[in-house]
């Protein structure tokens, strides 16, 4: 069974650059799609993005200019890199399979807050 | 973008009895493309269906999925204490995906 893990710094400084690393075991990351899912404090999920197996990306439009999602299939890794972060990015962000949009295995989640 | 709105917010009831969660859509949703998942406090989503009503690998089937078109259920027939926890429904027929703001399942 795929197994998923977020990694990254859980303190991350306004207008800077949110950086998180996903990696997979029991698996290819080829074998599948991948998302990343975020859920504020005490609030809801929110999708960001998925990445494609065949390179296509889609993220959600009003992240769009902020968000780049890249796979490193030698490592077995996703990641994501969020520009110029505010308070309103802290969250429990989590890395996810997409099975044709809906997410079947999950990472933990890893908690970012935005601070100075 | 499609709003999705879960009811009620809070659902009390006592194991044993039987759960309605409602999502329901902004516009129709393409291909009834939507998924609930299960998620208790510090923990991951689970996924519990997919496809409107297609339940999940390992899913008890005393969850079940149901709805088309704007309007879509999830069912629980008899609560367990295990199935205490928040619900989301989320849509994947058409970008950019979304998910309802969440229905929490209390004890009674």
């Amino acid at each position: 069974q795929v197994q998923v893990q977020e990694s990254g710094p859980g303190l991350v400084k306004p207008s800077e650059t949110l950086s998180l690393t996903c990696t997979v075991s029991g698996g290819s990351i080829n074998s599948y799609h991948w998302s990343w899912i975020r859920q504020p404090p005490g609030k809801g999920l929110e999708w960001i993005g998925s990445l494609f197996s065949g390179g296509s990306a889609f993220q959600k439009p009003s992240l769009k200019s902020r968000v780049n999602m890249s796979v490193d299939t030698s490592k077995n890794q996703f990641s994501l890199r969020l520009n110029s972060v505010t308070a309103a990015d802290t969250a429990v962000y989590y890395c996810a399979t997409d099975g044709g949009g809906y997410s079947l295995y999950w990472g933990q989640g890893t908690l970012v807050t935005v601070s100075s | 973008e499609i709003v999705l709105t879960q009811s009620p917010g809070t659902l009390s009831l006592s194991p044993g009895e039987r759960a309605t969660l409602s999502c329901r859509a902004s516009q129709s949703i393409n291909r009834n493309l939507l998924a609930w998942y299960q998620q208790k406090p510090g923990q991951a989503p689970r996924l519990l269906i997919h496809g409107a009503s297609s339940r999940a690998t390992g899913i008890p089937d005393r969850f079940s999925g149901g709805g088309s078109g704007a309007d879509f259920t999830l069912t629980i027939s008899r609560l367990e204490p295990e199935d205490f926890a928040v619900y989301y429904c989320q849509q994947y027929g058409s970008s950019p995906r979304t998910f309802g703001q969440g229905a929490k399942v209390e004890i009674k």
